[in-house]
């Protein structure tokens, strides 16, 4: 069982377009991080968010952390063929447990 | 290699049959996981080592999984009598410390496991 859910589940979309994908839990998290997981290959970790409203920018990649710590957004500006992969949001219970939603399959076509 | 390596990349078994999956986590790495990852699903948290000590189990499916890090660097996880609900891609990632601000966790790419 995911506690963390993430829409939507696929998503398609044009070289050059805009997409944002969801993440939202009822519970409250100390920390949330974002991964990109391509196949046969294990996530890898893009950003971490602790304060709540905090907003982190990497590149075309703009993720937000709501000001409850309960949800988080990630949006991708122009995005390209090489961003396609499954997007991963993981919320920290305390110091060591991560919880993962079930993931965003991103395409970007080309 | 400097990341997280695993092995084998894939196992087939049959229903039944025991399997041991091998995690070589990054050196000097404290801390240790196992995730269970079906297929279009996130991972799932199956247990944590810190060094040696096996500190949370309590993601472990059933008495059938068993996990160990008997001098705090390689880990096996086993199980036995495999069942086919328990294909899927296992994943192992450590960290350097289980404290705040060094916890991020390297992945490695997993052992996929198909059970017939």
């Amino acid at each position: 069982t995911q506690l963390l859910e993430q829409s939507p589940q696929f998503l398609s979309i044009q070289e050059g377009e805009n997409l944002t994908v969801y993440c939202n839990s009822s519970s409250v998290f100390s920390s949330l991080q974002w991964y990109r997981q391509e196949p046969g290959e294990g996530p890898v970790l893009l950003v971490t968010v602790v304060t709540g409203g905090e907003v982190k920018k990497l590149k075309r990649l703009t993720f937000q952390f709501g000001d409850a710590r309960k949800d988080s957004s990630l949006h991708i500006t122009a995005a390209q063929p090489g961003d396609t992969g499954l997007y991963l949001c993981a919320g920290h219970h305390n110091d060591y447990k991560l919880s993962f939603g079930a993931g965003t399959t991103v395409t970007v076509r080309a | 290699g400097a990341g997280v390596s695993q092995s084998p990349r894939y196992k087939v078994a049959k229903r039944g049959q025991d399997v041991a999956l091998r995690c070589d986590p990054i050196s000097g790495h404290v801390s240790l996981f196992w995730y269970q990852q079906a297929l279009g699903q996130g991972p799932e948290f199956l247990t944590y080592f810190q060094n040696e000590a096996q500190l949370d189990k309590s993601g472990l499916p059933s008495d059938r999984f068993f996990a160990e890090r008997p001098e705090g660097s390689v880990s096996t996880l086993k199980i036995q009598r495999t069942q086919q609900e328990d294909s899927a891609v296992y994943l192992c990632a450590s960290s350097l410390s289980g404290l705040r601000g060094r916890r991020n966790q390297h992945f490695g790419d997993g052992t996929r496991l198909s059970i017939l």
